[in-house]
């Protein structure tokens, strides 16, 4: 595998479901980041990780939660979402802040309906 | 407060037809300003980086620059395989860490 990887690439879940995405990098990288893209809309970041630490919670509601257990894997575990959560979900890594390289390198994404 | 608009929001070219895009942008600190390319159902690919006004990037048919307040994506005779939503975003420095804000994007179809 090379670059970043996410699984599920589709993903159909009711409101009252629970379900995690997971996202890899084989990049080195030690940030990580959660974006939703929705028809239309500028890519939302939802939560950054440096070093496994979150530095980000954009005012994302807390039916979202992610999780970094270690610099190449990030999660993010959904429940109870609505329909307006419907939209992909993107991941990223980077070279963290401060490294000076900070080209964000993109996996294919999610492709989330909820209903 | 930190924005990027992109302009048109869709374009189609006939092969062979060059053309520009459109990133302004008005930021507090401009830390680099980035272009991706996005096909459709798959993750945005990184393209170009640029970090200071007067700067040129080259790949291929496709040349960005920048301004002070803006970035151009040229597109010189340009193939079908070259349709896709093209991407700006620009770094900034906010929250006390480096964030991208992007663009809503541009569209592009190139017709044979």
């Amino acid at each position: 595998e090379t670059g970043v990887t996410q699984t599920p690439r589709h993903l159909v879940m009711g409101m009252t479901n629970k379900k995690s995405l997971k996202c890899e990098q084989h990049l080195g990288h030690n940030a990580m980041y959660w974006y939703k893209q929705s028809a239309k809309k500028p890519l939302e970041l939802m939560f950054v990780y440096s070093l496994e630490e979150r530095v980000e919670n954009n005012s994302v509601p807390s039916r979202f939660s992610p999780e970094c257990p270690n610099s190449s894997h990030l999660f993010l575990h959904l429940h109870t979402l609505q329909p307006e959560d419907s939209a992909l979900y993107l991941c990223a890594s980077s070279q963290g802040p401060g490294t000076g390289s900070y080209e964000q390198y993109f996996g294919p994404g999610t492709r989330l309906t909820v209903t | 407060e930190d924005q990027v608009t992109q302009s048109p929001e869709a374009l189609r070219l006939q092969e062979g037809e060059s053309s520009s895009l459109n990133c302004s942008y008005t930021v507090s600190g401009l830390r680099g300003l980035f272009w991706y390319r996005q096909d459709p159902g798959k993750g945005p690919e990184f393209l170009f980086t640029l970090y200071s006004a007067g700067e040129e990037k080259e790949k291929e048919r496709l040349k960005a620059t920048l301004t002070k307040k803006e970035s151009f994506l040229h597109i010189t005779a340009p193939k079908p395989e070259d349709s896709a939503t093209y991407l700006c975003a620009v770094r900034v420095f906010s929250g006390g860490y480096n964030k991208l804000i992007f663009g809503a994007g541009t569209r592009l179809a190139v017709h044979p």
